[in-house]
């Protein structure tokens, strides 16, 4: 199947830093990419959704202006977390789908960044 | 709120085949019923995905009733490896988002 890269798969923060996430799809173009969160001994529960060229669509509850995610190629989507708190502490994931002509294929997820805040 | 019910917790014996068992009585005529794993602390692994017809593909086979309200993923010849737990998930053709329930956590023992 495709290849999906999310770097880094392990991050410690101080409070207060922001953290960047990349999520990379790399040998297809993903017009569509999708943010997860999860926590322990918990499923994934959608974040947002972000298309190549517009504005992320986040769930609700998410905070847009700490979350924020650029999408800016079909090959690149990266969310980063503003001012981070130890509650932000968690497994990020991302997933990507594929455009061949009008059929959408499975979506395809990066390994995952845990992020500690301390 | 996610549209399927599976089991919490499966155990299997190495080498014997595993069935993983998922209710999705309220699915829709278009909608796909998708399986995947998570391997602890690593991203969803797609595994198989089908709409009417009986699939198969080298990690699986997934199973649809003819009513469409549930189904069973098969794997054939379980391994240690195959330990994770497994996500049984309806959506539109991959086009619109995945609700993800609780899976069911399948533990293979040698």
């Amino acid at each position: 199947g495709a290849v999906v890269s999310q770097h880094p798969s392990r991050v410690i923060c101080k409070s207060g830093t922001s953290v960047k996430i990349e999520c990379r799809s790399l040998d297809f173009q993903a017009t569509t990419m999708f943010w997860y969160r999860q926590f322990p001994k918990q499923s994934l529960m959608l974040m947002a959704t972000s298309n190549e060229g517009s504005k992320a669509t986040y769930e609700q509850g998410v905070e847009k202006d700490k979350f924020l995610i650029n999408h800016a190629s079909l090959t690149l989507s990266t969310l980063t977390v503003t001012s981070a708190h130890p509650e932000d502490s968690s497994f990020y994931i991302c997933s990507a789908r594929e455009t061949l002509g009008a059929r959408w294929t499975e979506a395809f997820f990066g390994q995952g960044t845990r992020l500690t805040v301390v | 709120d996610a549209k399927t019910t599976q089991p919490p917790s499966m155990d299997c014996a190495e080498g014997r085949a595993a069935n993983l068992p998922c209710n999705h009585s309220t699915i829709s005529g278009n909608e796909y019923v998708y399986w995947y794993r998570q391997i602890h602390s690593q991203g969803p692994q797609y595994i198989i995905h089908g709409l009417k017809n009986n699939e198969t593909n080298e990690m699986a086979s997934l199973i649809i009733t003819e009513d469409r309200k549930s189904s069973t993923l098969i794997l054939p010849h379980a391994t240690l490896r195959d330990t994770a737990v497994y996500y049984c998930i309806v959506s539109y053709d991959s086009n619109y988002q995945l609700i993800w329930g609780a899976g069911t956590k399948l533990i293979i023992k040698p």
